[in-house]
């Protein structure tokens, strides 16, 4: 019962280093997103994906880039990272189609911490 | 525009008392699903419960159930029995119409059960 993984689970970056945060989900999802959740703060959407080659913007894109190359990975990354990317970033999926289709099911998040 | 409304940044409750978590919504759309998440101290994102704005009972899940008001516009959690273990952050969702399948957020409850 993997569901959707997340690696890794805590990464400190310096000003300007690049990382890739990965996601992968098992369970022939559809639609896939991506989120940062500051301290405190609810959830903000950065990137979404409806199928394998397919992405979108959300709310808040700026400083990352997304792909989706097949129907189970869709990796996120940040290019020259700056102290405001801190935050702990969730990816999660959602079936798209059936009674179930819009519920979103979540990794279990990575912290990331910008010096 | 749609929105979501959680009035009650936090809550204390004793143990083994039922909670009711408020949440009132916005939106125009006759055609809408409302969703709760809980996130406990350790930091995933688990779904709850989903209400679907045709469903004709109330939604139930164990010791969660969503009072359903379409006229008032309110989905509130309730928590039956609560247990220690129900101490999380709990965030109320909307489906949101004009982009498929990507949800609007609360700001979400912080619910401290008292033993």
């Amino acid at each position: 019962n993997a569901g959707v993984t997340q690696t890794p689970k805590f990464r400190i970056l310096k000003i300007g280093q690049s990382m890739t945060l990965q996601c992968t989900q098992d369970m022939n999802h559809n639609y896939m997103y991506w989120y940062r959740q500051d301290p405190g703060m609810g959830l903000k959407l950065i990137y979404y994906s409806v199928g394998a080659g397919i992405t979108d913007k959300g709310e808040v894109p700026n400083g990352y880039n997304v792909s989706r190359s097949t129907t189970e990975d869709f990796p996120l990354r940040l290019e020259l990272a700056a102290p405001s990317q801190t935050s702990v970033y969730f990816c999660a999926s959602s079936p798209g189609t059936g009674k179930a289709k819009n519920i979103q099911y979540f990794g279990a998040g990575t912290r990331l911490s910008v010096l | 525009a749609q929105k979501i409304t959680q009035t009650q940044p936090g809550m204390f409750v004793q143990e083994k008392e039922a909670v009711t978590l408020d949440c009132t919504y916005d939106t125009s759309d006759p055609s809408y699903g409302l969703f709760w998440y809980k996130q406990p101290s350790s930091g995933e994102m688990i779904f709850l419960i989903y209400q679907g704005s045709y469903d004709q009972q109330n939604a139930t899940e164990g010791r969660y159930s969503l009072n359903f008001q379409k006229a008032r516009k309110s989905a509130n959690l309730v928590i039956s029995a609560s247990q220690l273990g129900d101490s999380a952050m709990y965030f109320c969702a909307m489906r949101r119409t004009d982009s498929n399948y990507q949800l609007i957020w609360g700001a979400g409850t912080k619910l401290i059960i008292k033993p």
